[in-house]
Parts: C-alpha cells; sequence; structure tokens
C-alpha cells in the first residue's frame, strides 16, 4: 500500500519562502504530484517529479529524492493568495496502466501579511 | 480552468437514496478518475474508467459503480447512501498515456450531504 506523511499546518509571513515537506511509503511508485487546494475548490495542478532532483517553475519548486520517499514543495515570494492547502500524492505503478493517485492529507498554509 | 465541468454542484440526498454524478472530461482525455474528498482530507481513489472499462478500483464498496461513455465523459453512483457518504466528489481527466502527459486535471466537484 502507499502512506503519505505531510504537516498538517504551516504559517508563514508575505515575502518569505516557506518548505513543505512530504514523505511517502509505497510499494510501486510512478511519480509525485503537488496540487493546490483552495477552500471549497479543486485541486490544481502545480508540479510533478518522476527523477530525482529539483523542478522550479516560476515561484514554485518542487524536490524528489526516490531513494529517501522524500519531495518538498518550495514557495518563494509569498503571496496572501499561496494560502491555501498543499496535497502531495502519489501515483501508484502497480495495477496495468491504471493512473491512481494516492494523497496526503494536505498542509494548511496560512500566510500571514 | 481545466476544462473538466461536474454536475450538479451540490446536492442533498437522504440515507438510503441512491445518488448519479456526472463529469465531462477535458477535450482530448481518454481516462478519467473519481476521488471522494472528505472534509480537512486529501482526496481518496475511488476507480478509474479508461475507454469504458474500469481500471483501477480503491478500497470502496460495490455501492459505489460507475460509467464511462464513448465520448469519454463518466457518471458515479452511489446506492444505498450513508451518512459517511458525505464529501466533495471530485473527477480527474488524463490524457492518453505518454510520457509527460500524466497530469490528471480536476474538476470544481460536486459536494453531496446526506442527512
Amino acid at each position: 500500500g502507499q502512506n503519505i506523511d505531510q504537516p498538517t499546518e504551516m504559517t508563514a509571513t508575505e515575502g518569505a519562502i516557506v518548505q513543505i515537506n512530504c514523505t511517502y511509503q509505497t510499494s510501486g511508485f510512478n511519480g509525485l504530484f503537488w496540487y493546490q487546494q483552495h477552500a471549497g475548490e479543486a485541486p490544481t495542478f502545480l508540479s510533478y517529479n518522476v527523477l530525482d532532483g529539483l523542478e522550479e517553475k516560476g515561484r514554485f519548486s518542487s524536490f524528489l529524492s526516490r531513494s529517501k520517499g522524500y519531495s518538498y514543495l518550495l514557495l518563494k515570494e509569498l503571496q496572501m493568495k499561496d494560502s491555501a492547502s498543499y496535497l502531495c500524492a502519489v501515483r501508484d505503478a502497480r495495477s496495468g496502466s491504471a493512473r491512481q493517485l494516492t494523497f496526503g492529507s494536505g498542509t494548511q498554509l496560512t500566510v500571514l501579511p | 480552468e481545466t476544462g473538466v465541468t461536474q454536475s450538479p454542484t451540490h446536492l442533498i440526498k437522504t440515507r438510503g437514496q441512491q445518488v448519479t454524478l456526472r463529469c465531462s472530461s477535458q477535450s482530448g482525455h481518454n481516462t478519467v478518475s473519481w476521488y471522494q474528498q472528505a472534509l480537512g482530507q486529501g482526496p481518496q481513489f475511488i476507480f478509474q474508467y479508461y475507454r469504458e472499462e474500469e481500471n483501477g478500483r480503491g478500497n470502496f464498496p460495490p455501492r459505489f459503480s460507475g460509467l464511462q461513455f464513448p465520448n469519454y465523459s463518466s457518471e458515479l453512483n452511489v446506492n444505498a447512501l450513508e451518512l459517511d457518504d458525505s464529501a466533495l466528489y471530485l473527477c480527474a481527466s488524463s490524457p492518453p498515456q505518454r510520457p509527460g502527459q500524466e497530469t490528471q486535471y480536476f474538476g470544481p466537484g460536486t459536494r453531496l450531504l446526506v442527512l
């Protein structure tokens, strides 16, 4: 099975940098995703890592270490609109072409002025 | 906007009733996945449909069933509703499986309340 852990809540200040960690244990790994979800809305795709290393996309970066079962999402130059839940999800490689995602419970980030 | 649409947006049912939720996938996407998201939790995988056939199922009972149509739109049916079925139901579509196109794009969800 899959087990994904991420902190429940984090708080940071506008303009700062925040790192949200995610650790996972999985019987089959085929990629790690980060999604952003504002309250009452659908998750929106932020990043995808399948190989070790850092992927940078504007103010957001995501890092993956497959040997450590570890990823982080780095948010720079925080803005008030970044207040949201950040979901870490692992794609299961076990079952044929099914691209099942297993999600963590999400990290609720609050950005303070 | 992901191009994935769901209906209805909100729904109230009573225990024991049946419900059908609908999803239209993004143009060109042939795979649809359904997730249940309880308040304060991450989405939980229900099942996935690919070319009109179920292609993977999570830990949900048989009273959760689905369909995918030739135009790749999909339905989620839940029979004998229970109070714990109250949740946000999310549909996600993804394109034909090619490297670099693995991302699932979510619709706005249907919020179901079972009384």
